[in-house]
Order: C-alpha cells, then structure tokens, then sequence
C-alpha cells in the first residue's frame, strides 16, 4: 500500500501568514492527490484535486502543487476559518489512502 | 446544492451488526459513484468502500473487506453502508461522500467532492 507522509504534524501561524504543507507519497503517484480542510467537529472540504486544480468555491488563498511522490499545500493571507486541520490524499491506487493530517493552529 | 445526510450511527456491542443509511439531495444521486470513509475518535481519514453508480462495481479496503457491504437504492436517493463483526476498533465517525472519477486508467480512482455530516459508530462492550 501507499503510505502518505504529511509535515509538519502542527503548524503554528498568525493572521495574514503564508504556510506550506507537505506530503510525501511513498511511490511515484503522478498527480493523482487532493488536499481537504476539516474544521473542528466538521466534515471534510475538497480544497485541491490532481495535486494543484482548484475546486469549485475555494478561494485562490489556496495552491497546490507537486507531482510524483512531493506535493505542497500553500495558503497565503491565513484567514480565521483557514484554521483547522489539512489531509492529502492519494488516488493513484485503490487504497485512496489519506495523509495523517496537519493542524494549522492559530 | 450537494446536501448528504448520514444516519443509524449509535452504540453497538463487539460482534454486532449496524447500518448505516445516507440520504442524497441535490444532485443526480444514479449518475454518481459514492463512497464510505470514517474517522476514529482523534485520528485520521480512512477510505472504506465505494459504489458505481448502478451498483455493479463495489471496492474495499482491507480493513473492512468481507465484514462490511456498500449498496446503494437509487429509486430512493440513498446509500447504504452494513456493517456485521463490528470490533472496537470501528469506532468512528463515518461519512458519506460523492466519489468523483479522476482516473480511468489502470484504475478507476479519483476524490471526495462532497461529504455529509457523519454519524457516530461507538462498539464496546
């Protein structure tokens, strides 16, 4: 199975920061990953899929990029609701297995 | 609007059986593959199963392969997830979501572009 590795585990950040979140795919995956938000007690967020299109409604805040097996999730101006936690995901095989997560805290 | 609303969550004793019920508005639920995933209590995602969209291709997970079966009643608008041998460890928040198609070849794959609300799985004796 493919193993999803993401850094850091917590990011601590302010108001109007920039961040970067990595995850790193155990085996060449292409493009085939996505980026989700999960705010607290929430349900998750398609943010990005095939590793940098933007989903419909997501502000352009957010940017994703990478192929192969290292992809980064980038967020400028942090907003309050931008504060939560971030999972990638590969779909390169049937196990769509999920990254452990980042939490992004205020 | 996608609006997915999952039900029949509660506590259930190690060896039980439960299932889960997901009710689909706001879209054309028959043209669309769908899918189970969960989240234990603090932890991660973890994909479980997905359907076509007529029912006829279903794949698992490991995890659950055997113990767990997806379905899907389209006159209804609802997905179904049954769950038998339930163990502690399938503690979790389990959500539904529309599986939307990326690749096609080798593999049918692709990502979750819509998630309910999930509904709380708790076995223990």
């Amino acid at each position: 199975d493919i193993q999803m590795t993401q850094s850091p585990s917590t990011l601590s950040a302010s108001i109007g920061d920039r961040v970067t979140i990595t995850c790193r795919a155990s085996q060449n995956i292409s493009n085939w990953l996505a980026w989700y938000q999960q705010n607290p007690g929430k349900a998750p967020k398609l943010l990005i899929y095939r590793a940098s299109s933007l989903q419909n409604g997501v502000p352009s805040r957010f940017s994703g990029s990478g192929s192969g097996t290292e992809f980064t999730l980038i967020i400028t101006n942090l907003q309050p609701d931008d504060f939560a936690s971030y999972y990638c995901q590969e779909y390169n095989s049937y196990s769509h297995t999920f990254g452990q997560g980042t939490k992004l805290e205020i | 609007q996608v609006h997915l609303v999952e039900s029949g969550g509660r506590w259930v004793k190690p060896g039980g059986s439960l299932r889960l019920s997901c009710a689909a508005s706001g879209f054309i639920f028959r043209d669309h593959y769908m899918s189970w995933i969960r989240q234990a209590p603090g932890k991660g995602l973890e994909w479980l199963l997905y359907i076509s969209h007529r029912g006829l291709s279903i794949y698992s997970a490991d995890a659950v392969k055997g113990r767990f079966t997806i379905s899907r009643d389209n006159a209804k608008n609802s997905l179904y997830l049954q769950m038998n041998s339930l163990r502690a460890e399938d503690t979790a928040v389990y959500y539904c979501a529309r599986f939307s198609i990326d690749q096609h070849f080798p593999v049918l794959t692709g990502y979750f572009d819509n998630w309910g609300q999930g509904t709380l799985v708790t076995v223990s004796s």
